[in-house]
């Protein structure tokens, strides 16, 4: 199985660009977050969903657009690239109602120029 | 507000001396209590967590936790350091009273440099 799998893993935008990062996972996870890191900040969390369907604003949802339409996949949509949008956004995934730990993917460095 | 400190930005030990990383929280209730590790380009891996009993946890690759609820603390340890060791932690905090699945609050991460 290949856990929490994130795509792409690098790129490039121009301020007022839109893209897609991409996340799936194949451990029937119901929770899945998406988080930014930036230096000396640790991660925050972006936005999260308790299952298909179902999404919620996490610490920093501004700029960010999620969706949730099977249990595998929770992408995050950049509506209006800005610079202070340059940062690692890493994707989890855990089972929920319980101390269970978030398995995370490899992340994705962006870039907004 | 809750919060979760890493006081550290880094770290740094010689091979084969103990090590700790410190982390306090501020967290109502029983909070879950979990590390995580990441390698330089990596995503974040699971060392090991807190659920209740025991204080002293044990994890991944000879890591090890002390939970002190007076404290409302969470330290990293190991006995005896490696090179390898070297990389970011992050200490995690899951407030229990939230029904909102496995959210985690980070502290802002240590770094770990272990010299030979």
């Amino acid at each position: 199985n290949a856990g929490v799998t994130q795509t792409p893993k690098f790129q490039v935008l121009k301020t007022g660009q839109s893209m897609t990062l991409q996340c799936a996972q194949d451990m029937n996870h119901e929770y899945m977050s998406w988080y930014r890191q930036d230096p000396g900040m640790g991660l925050r969390l972006i936005h999260y969903s308790v299952g298909a369907g179902i999404t919620d604003q996490g610490e920093v949802p501004n700029g960010y657009n999620v969706s949730r339409s099977t249990t595998e996949d929770f992408p995050l949509r950049l509506l209006s690239a800005a610079p202070s949008q340059t940062s690692v956004y890493f994707c989890a995934s855990s089972y929920m109602g319980g101390p269970y730990e978030q398995y995370f993917g490899p992340g994705t460095r962006l870039t907004v120029t | 507000a809750q919060s979760v400190a890493q006081p550290e930005d880094q770290v740094n030990v010689a091979e084969g001396n103990p090590l700790t990383v410190k982390c306090t929280y501020s967290v109502s209730g029983n909070p879950y209590l979990f590390w995580y590790v990441q390698y330089p380009n990596r995503g974040l891996q699971f060392l090991l967590k807190y659920i209740t009993g025991d204080n002293l946890v044990k994890g991944s690759y000879g890591f090890e936790a002390e939970f002190n609820k007076s404290q409302t603390s969470f330290h990293l340890k190991k006995p005896s350091a490696l090179v390898s060791d070297s990389a970011l932690y992050f200490c995690a905090v899951r407030p229990v009273i939230y029904n909102q699945g496995g959210k985690l609050i980070f502290g802002q991460g240590t770094e770990l440099s272990v010299k030979p």
